[in-house]
This record gives C-alpha cells, structure tokens and sequence, in this order.
C-alpha cells in the first residue's frame, strides 16, 4: 500500500526555527511537494524536490532523501501567520499526487 | 494568469435539489481535478480530467457527476446528496496529467453544507 506519515501537530515559538518531518512509501515516486493550508483554504504550493539535497526559497527549505523515503520542510524565523496546516504530498509511479494527513503547525507568541 | 477559480464560494442545498460547481483556469492546464475535502483531513482524489476527457474516476457515487465542456471549464454536478456529503471542494489544475513536475494549483474551494 501507499503511506505518507507527518506528525499531526507541532507547536514552535514565534521567531524560532521548526522542522516538519514526512515520510514515504508509495509505489514508485517522481517527486515530493509542501503545501501550506490556511483553515477554510485552498492548499498553495510551497516547494518541490526530486533529487536528493536541499532546496531553500527564502524562510522555508526542503530537503529530500530518497534512499530513506524521507523529507523535511523548515521553517525559519517564524510568525504568527505561518500557523497552518502543512500537506506532504508525492507522485506516484502513475504521476498521482498520494497526500499526507498534514501536520498542523501553531505558532505561539 | 495563475489563478484557479471557483464558484460558488458557499452552498446549501437539501438532499433533493440538483446544483452546480464551477471551476475555471486560463493557465492552458491540460489536467483538471476535482477533490473533496473534510476537516482536518488531506483532500481525497474524486475526479481527473486530461485533455478534456475523464481519467480518472475513484470510485465516487454517481450523484457526483463531473463534465469537462472545454481546456479552461470544470464542472460537477450534484443530485441527491447526503448530508455526509458536506465538504470542502477543491477544483485544482495542472500543466499535464503525466508529468514529474506536476503542481497543481488550487482553486479557492466551494464550502458545501448539505441538509
């Protein structure tokens, strides 16, 4: 079968740093997105990696290890709107997105 | 324009009425997608239009009735629903249906209430 899993709540500081972790198994993969979901919201794109590494645009960074089926997303210098949901999605060998349950982040003063 | 949109915002609707959800893209997105929502869940794959015809169906009752009338239009139609039915929907568009970097871009969902 197919399992993404990301925690289901984290709580970080505004101004700190937070790591939300996803991992994966689905059959094949061509790539892994973040996307960030507001309550009552669509979901709106993040990021996106398919080799391994690190892909950083500006607070936010992804990272991508194939071998482990895993993946992180950071978020540095929080604040008080990035309190949201945040969707661990991959494509699978038949291009489909397979979504994680999501992990939702609230962020304290 | 890289804007889905979606229309209505909010519905109500009984179990007995017929109603409508439209999307709509000007991207030139070949693939277009309809996803139900619940609270604190990911959005659930219902429908996937490619190049206008329907690919992929995942198994969703036949009182969800999707129509792709051209490139840029997305509908779904709704008779007899059940109040399980309540949801968010998203409608969401991507480039190619096969494609690795594949991300689709989400419309503002339509909050369904079913009574």
């Amino acid at each position: 079968g197919q399992n993404i899993d990301q925690p289901t709540e984290m709580t970080a500081t505004e101004g700190a740093i937070v790591q939300i972790n996803c991992t994966y198994q689905t059959s094949g993969f061509n790539g892994l997105f973040w996307y960030q979901q507001h309550a009552g919201e669509a979901p709106t794109f993040l990021s996106y990696n398919v080799l391994d590494g690190l892909e950083e645009k500006g607070r936010f960074s992804s990272f991508l290890s194939r071998s482990k089926g895993y993946s992180y997303l950071l978020l540095k210098e929080l604040q008080m709107k990035d309190s949201a949901s945040y969707l661990c999605a991959v494509v699978d060998s038949n291009y489909q997105l397979i979504w994680g349950a999501g992990t939702k982040l609230i962020i304290k003063p | 324009d890289t804007e889905v949109t979606q229309t209505p915002k909010h519905l109500v609707m009984g179990m007995t009425n017929k109603k409508s959800l439209k999307c709509e893209q000007h991207m030139g997105h070949r693939a277009m997608y309809w996803y139900k929502q619940k609270a604190k869940k990911p959005p659930e794959l219902m429908f996937v239009y490619s190049y206008e015809k329907l690919s992929i169906n995942e198994s969703v009752p036949s009182r969800f009735s999707p129509e792709c009338p051209n490139s840029s239009l997305l509908n779904l139609h709704l008779h007899a629903l059940q109040p399980e039915d309540s949801a968010l929907y998203l409608c969401a568009s991507s480039q190619e249906l096969t494609s690795t970097y594949n991300e689709q871009f989400f419309g503002p969902g339509t909050r369904l209430t079913v009574l």
